[in-house]
């Protein structure tokens, strides 16, 4: 079974910090991504990588930035925790596409639910 | 992108079957239809997709008309444990990146 791992299940920063968030996977996955979830917002994407040092932005990006040094590894970053950064953040990984045929499912960890006061 | 729309919420009692139903007026050809599972504290699971027809796999069964414009997730005979939230997704299998998770349909099973 694939297992994507989040660092912390819960933190607690305060405004202005600069807060990591880590996730890592272990089965050898190109495609990382970064939602956040919010109730009555669903799930939006953050940023994605498909494969070191590469990264994508998504739906809302602005006050973060990621960083995929190694393959299992994607780390968001909010460079100025501020309190509207409040949330829960899901790591997934996937396999890449294929050529044809239906797409990869998303591997998802459990979430980091973060409070900025 | 293909918006979706499923309701906000539905009940059922253990034993039945549940059928979620979900509007995609939009999708494209080369769209295919993903349902995930989410339960309180945990990430989304993949549950099952389809592109048309019928899918079946051990957990639900996807059903999809021909003009494609709606997809019916069933769950048959649900548990208490099915209590979750379903989303329903609809995209390219090339544009992973462009999926979207809507705010879903919280399913409540009833002992």
């Amino acid at each position: 079974d694939v297992k994507v791992t989040q660092s912390s299940r819960y933190l607690v920063k305060r405004t202005g910090e600069k807060v990591f968030l880590e996730c890592v996977q272990d089965m050898d996955h190109e495609n990382m991504f970064w939602y956040r979830q919010d109730p009555g917002l669903g799930l939006r994407l953050i940023y994605f990588s498909y494969d070191v040092k590469m990264k994508e932005k998504g739906d809302i990006p602005e006050g973060y930035s990621v960083s995929r040094e190694k393959k299992e590894r994607f780390s968001l970053i909010l460079e100025s925790a501020s309190t509207n950064q409040t949330s829960m953040y899901l790591c997934a990984s996937s396999l890449p596409p294929p050529l044809v045929g239906p797409g990869e499912a998303q591997h998802f960890g459990d979430g980091t639910r973060l409070s900025i006061l | 992108l293909a918006k979706t729309t499923q309701p906000i919420s539905m009940d059922s009692y253990e034993g039945q079957e549940v059928n979620i139903t979900c509007s995609h007026n939009n999708i494209a050809t080369n769209d295919y239809i993903t349902w995930y599972q989410q339960f309180p504290s945990q990430g989304p699971r993949f549950i099952i997709q389809g592109y048309k027809t019928k899918v079946t796999n051990e957990v639900a069964s996807l059903f999809i008309p021909a003009d494609r414009k709606s997809s019916t997730l069933s769950l048959p005979r649900v548990s208490l444990s099915d209590t979750a939230v379903y989303y329903c997704l609809v995209g390219a299998p090339y544009n992973t990146d462009k999926l979207i998770f809507g705010t879903g349909t919280r399913l409540q099973v009833f002992p």
